[in-house]
């Protein structure tokens, strides 16, 4: 039974460009967390998805980027025209639900140059 | 003030020795779990409680919700042992995790 798989585990974009941040979630998981960390400071909560729908979109900045969790296929973030700050690692956790143990992804570290 | 608040930041250990971790949090929660990341490394979930303690292997956690702390016990450390240990908490929703800023811990052989 495979983890939580995020790819790429790392991604170098140029400023101005897009990042697409792919996350399969474990088997039977169907509640998808995106959380973010950025140099030298905790996890951040940014968006909770369930399948086909954003539960809590709180945490995501109001620009440039999106989430999306397909009835096939990984949950995607999206991060358009991406700047300097947007560098950091990205984690992706899944769990059968609320109240539940959530697993995480190994992240996926993107680097804005 | 952060809603999960951890303690030490920074820990540094002879192999064998006793750790514990501390976390305090301020808001009503459904779950506190402790996860451990090694540098450049994914995140490992060791526990997830709600009430009382719990063992796996050396490690032990416990949870008091009337004071709303846990603490985190690793016991005959080893380097192995050596990474972030961070606290986190599911809100009453049972749903996102708020996360404390980690302990940073080294065991030296």
């Amino acid at each position: 039974n495979a983890g939580v798989m995020q790819n790429p585990r790392h991604l170098v974009r140029r400023r101005g460009q897009e990042a697409r941040l792919r996350c399969s979630p474990m088997k039977g998981h169907s509640h998808v967390y995106w959380y973010r960390q950025l140099p030298e400071e905790g996890l951040k909560f940014m968006v909770y998805l369930q399948k086909e729908n954003i539960i809590d979109e709180s945490g995501m900045p109001k620009e440039r980027f999106s989430a999306e969790f397909p009835k096939e296929g990984p949950s995607i973030l999206r991060i358009q025209q991406v700047v300097r700050g947007d560098s950091a690692a990205y984690f992706c956790a899944s769990s059968l639900g609320m109240n539940t143990e959530a697993f995480f992804g190994q992240g996926t570290r993107l680097t804005v140059v | 003030k952060n809603e999960v608040e951890q303690s030490p930041q920074n820990l540094t250990a002879q192999e064998g020795e006793f750790i514990t971790i501390n976390c305090s949090y301020s808001v009503g929660i459904s779950a506190l779990h402790w996860l451990q990341q090694h540098p450049g490394g994914g995140i490992v979930s060791l526990f997830m409680l709600s009430s009382g303690k719990k063992k796996h292997g050396r490690l032990i956690a416990t949870i008091n919700i009337q004071e709303k702390h846990s603490s985190l016990h690793i016991t005959a450390s080893h380097p192995r042992d050596s990474a972030v240990y961070i606290c986190a908490v599911s809100g009453s929703s049972g749903d996102k995790l708020t996360f404390g800023t980690g302990t940073r811990l080294a065991v030296r052989p």
